[in-house]
């Protein structure tokens, strides 16, 4: 089945360091690729999507790229804030559309000041 | 706005204890999902509709129950047969197409904890 694979947290950063967070995937067909973030107490928020190879989802100052060959949608941002703080999911999508979401177990990032 | 609601944001169940959690959106999406959410696990699919009166299964469906009587509204219900149901749940929403592009919207979800 599918699955995503995501590094474990929590990561720990200083305000305005380059940010990444790896994310891997095994699926079948062609799937669409997203990256959710958590607030504390709060349901997932969309924060950017990548629907074919090569695609590159950008929000936020976050950016990732669809990479087939490499199956990987890791998330990048250049300079972090401490407002960042935050899990972030990546997730997938199968052919079809119908089905739910195939999630990571989530990257809890920590920015401090 | 459009959204999802879930309520209560918090909910309390007692052993042997039936319990509702309501999700309702005013997206007009035909698809909803509930979701499971333990620290560490990320989230896991409980059931999904796509349609009203129709509803599947998903990774962890034993324990709970879902109906689908308007378009607008997918209740779960954690029975008593669930022995382990504490934790965060989520309702989420999407367009149906065939395509596997459009994302799913999320409510703020409800904690469930056991006294």
């Amino acid at each position: 089945g599918d699955s995503v694979t995501q590094m474990e947290g929590p990561v720990t950063l200083s305000e305005e360091a380059f940010l990444t967070i790896n994310c891997t995937y095994t699926a079948t067909g062609y799937p669409s690729l997203f990256w959710y973030v958590q607030y504390p107490g709060e349901g997932l928020q969309l924060l950017l999507k990548a629907t074919k190879a090569d695609d590159k989802g950008s929000n936020k100052g976050f950016e990732a790229t669809y990479r087939k060959e490499t199956t990987s949608f890791h998330l990048e941002k250049g300079s972090v804030q401490v407002s960042d703080s935050a899990v972030y999911f990546c997730a997938l999508r199968g052919g079809g559309g119908a089905d739910g979401l195939t999630f990571g177990k989530g990257t809890h990032l920590i920015i401090q000041p | 706005d459009g959204g999802i609601t879930q309520s209560p944001k918090y909910l309390f169940r007692k052993e042997g204890q039936n319990v509702t959690l309501s999700c309702e959106q005013n997206l007009n999406h035909d698809a909803m999902y509930w979701y499971r959410q333990d620290p560490g696990q990320g989230l896991r699919l409980i059931y999904y509709s796509q349609i009203v009166n129709d509803f599947q299964k998903g990774d962890i469906a034993e324990g709970y129950s879902v109906s689908r009587e308007k378009k607008e509204s997918f209740p779960l219900t954690v029975t008593s047969a669930q022995k382990n149901p504490t934790a965060f749940y989520l309702c989420a929403s999407s367009m149906l197409t065939l395509a596997s592009n459009q994302p799913q919207h999320f409510g703020d979800g409800t904690r469930l904890s056991i006294l």
